[in-house]
């Protein structure tokens, strides 16, 4: 059972190229969200997804965009990188968006730098 | 405005040497508060769930409580392996799922 798998580990873009970071459960989680964390600032949430064909934004959504065509896949799509996009990535998932005993299963990063 | 402080910043324990770890919310209607352990290079793992104030869960070495303002994340008798950082993150009622973290607390236990 592999969990949360993102890809790549670690990418390197230069300003104004675009990217898209992938993310895929194997844990048929219906629930599935970005998050980026900074220094000093903690993780926050980017866009989330409660179901296939359905997304939302969180609480720093410009610049990035998101689809969910399948349960399993949610990539995370940089349009035009900018510097302030330098940080590391973090895909989570869970059965549903309320709070359970089993917590959300976070992805192990993608560490973005904007150059 | 939402928010979770976390301190301290960072602590240093002798290995044996127990201690606390703080989370302070401020939230409209608590969901649910959660513990994660974050080590280098990874991501969150999820420790805990609390769901109501007078709440207590452990695993291990690790105590969590919850009062109305606050959590707990009582750590017996630390071990090297213990070294991490320990984050705070609290669910807000209608925010869709989202997290609110805190910046953590980096938590050294040297033999």
């Amino acid at each position: 059972n592999a969990g949360v798998t993102q890809t790549p580990k670690f990418q390197v873009l230069k300003t104004g190229q675009s990217m898209t970071l992938q993310c895929a459960q194997d844990m048929n989680h219906e629930y599935m969200s970005w998050y980026r964390q900074d220094p000093g600032m903690g993780l926050r949430l980017i866009h989330y997804s409660v179901g296939a064909g359905i997304t939302d934004q969180g609480e720093v959504p410009n610049g990035y965009n998101v689809s969910r065509s399948t349960t399993e896949d949610f990539p995370l799509r940089l349009l035009s990188a900018a510097p302030s996009q330098t940080s590391v990535y973090f895909c989570a998932s869970s059965p549903y968006p309320i709070p359970s005993n089993y917590g959300y299963t976070f992805g192990s990063g993608t560490r973005l730098t904007v150059v | 405005e939402d928010q979770v402080t976390q301190s301290p910043e960072a602590l240093r324990l002798q290995e044996g040497e127990s201690s606390s770890l703080n989370c302070s919310y401020t939230v409209s209607g608590l969901r649910g508060l959660f513990w994660y352990r974050q080590d280098p290079g990874k991501g969150p793992e999820f420790l805990f769930t609390l769901y109501s104030a007078g709440e207590e869960k452990e695993k291990e070495r690790l105590k969590a409580t919850l009062t109305k303002k606050e959590s707990f994340l009582h750590i017996t008798a630390p071990k090297p392996e213990d070294s991490a950082t320990y984050l705070c993150a609290v669910q807000a009622y209608n925010q869709g799922g989202k997290l609110i973290f805190g910046q953590g607390t980096e938590l050294s236990v040297k033999p």
